[in-house]
Parts: structure tokens; sequence; C-alpha cells
């Protein structure tokens, strides 16, 4: 009964490879988000979908394209994978009105080599 | 922008002492603020949200303190234990009704047996 839960947890994979990260969450939640946490551990906000619609597009490289089927899922697509892509990507997810939890999926551990 | 500034980086106690962790953030028109612990090559848990309104939140032997108009929280740890090894974030909206969460660079703490 995993809340938000992504898939794979760990993908290796050589560089100018396309792959796809999908995030599924059963909270019952409105918006979901990508996170990318770099070697410093650092986390940032990729995107954010409310209702299967994008309301946040940081400053991302459009290699990265996210796909929201339904408000429970949210897919990332990546393109033509380059070595900077190596990170742990996390997936979350919550009612996203101002002041609400969020929740966190376990994370994918892309490494491009 | 919403900035967050977590001290120390690391800190590491033996078992049984209560510590407190510290965020400071530089917008204090916030709407709610939340610590999470993050294990090794784990997810992210979420451990307490509290809301601009409050003054304190209790789970636990963990209490969070918020001071909006300093830019402070502090999470207390009552009588630490091995188990709680991991690192803890904190987390605010960005601002401006945003759900996107920025985030502080962490406190890796150790308690020792």
């Amino acid at each position: 009964d995993t809340a938000v839960s992504q898939t794979p947890k760990y993908l290796v994979t050589q560089m100018g490879n396309d792959k796809s990260i999908k995030c599924e969450q059963n909270l019952g939640h409105d918006t979901m988000y990508w996170y990318k946490q770099d070697s410093k551990k650092f986390l940032k906000i990729m995107f954010s979908y409310n209702n299967k619609e994008l309301i946040i597009n940081e400053t991302v490289p459009n290699r990265f394209s996210p796909k929201s089927p339904d408000k429970a899922h949210l897919n990332l697509h990546i393109n033509s994978l380059e070595l900077g892509d190596s990170a742990v990507y996390f997936c979350a997810s919550s009612h996203g009105q101002g002041g609400t939890e969020a929740f966190f999926g376990q994370g994918t551990r892309l490494t491009v080599v | 922008k919403q900035e967050v500034t977590q001290i120390p980086a690391a800190l590491s106690v033996p078992e049984g002492e209560n510590l407190v962790l510290n965020c400071s953030f530089t917008d204090s028109a916030i709407y709610n603020l939340q610590w999470f612990r993050q294990d090794p090559g784990k997810g992210l848990t979420s451990l307490l949200l509290i809301q601009s309104s409050q003054r304190e939140q209790t789970s636990g032997r963990l209490n969070a303190s918020l001071d909006k108009s300093s830019g402070r929280s502090t999470l207390y740890i009552a009588a630490s234990q091995p188990g709680d090894s991991a690192t803890y974030l904190c987390a605010l909206p960005r601002g401006g009704g945003s759900e996107k969460l920025v985030f502080g660079k962490g406190t890796k703490l150790t308690v020792n047996p």
C-alpha cells in the first residue's frame, strides 16, 4: 500500500539513450512533482503537474519531458541522456493547495555511463 | 525568492542526548514548513508539517517549532537513538502560494551507540 511509488529504483544506461521513469500515487492527490537530487544531495524542483496540467517547469533541458496520463500518474521521459543527468530523481505528490503535506517516493537512481 | 539554510551540515552525538537541528529561511511569508528524514539510498519521509499559524508541532520524540518573524524553525529530538541517524531536511513552499518546495541542504545526524 505504498503511497508514492516509482519504477525503476535503479537505472544504469549509456549516454545518448532515451529512458523513462514512472511514478504513481494512491493518495488521491491532485498535484504531482519531479525533483532532482544531485551529487551534493541538493534537492531541486523540476516539474509540477496539477490535475494533469503542467503548472511549474523550472529551467530544465527540453530533453526532459513529463507526461501525466491521469492525476495519479506522472512519468518522466529523458531523451539523449548525458553524463550530467546522473542523479536521484524523486517523485512527490500533495493536495496542491498551500499548506498541505508533500509525500515522496523512494527515488530512482539514474547513472549515465 | 525563498532561500533555506540548515546548520550544522553534520552532527554527531552519543545515544540518549537531546539535540536541536536548525533551519532558517529568508522569506517569512510562508504557508508551512515541513521536516523530512532521508536515510542513505532511500526516499524522503515526512516527519512533521507545521502550518504558518502554528508555533510548534509534536510527533513522538520530535518537536518542531516555527518562528516566522525571525525566519527560523528548529527540530528537537529527545533521547536520541542510533535509529535516528539520517539526514534531516527542512523545506518550504517557494512563496506566493506556490506548491513547490525549496529545500535546505540538510543536516546529517549520526547517533553513536
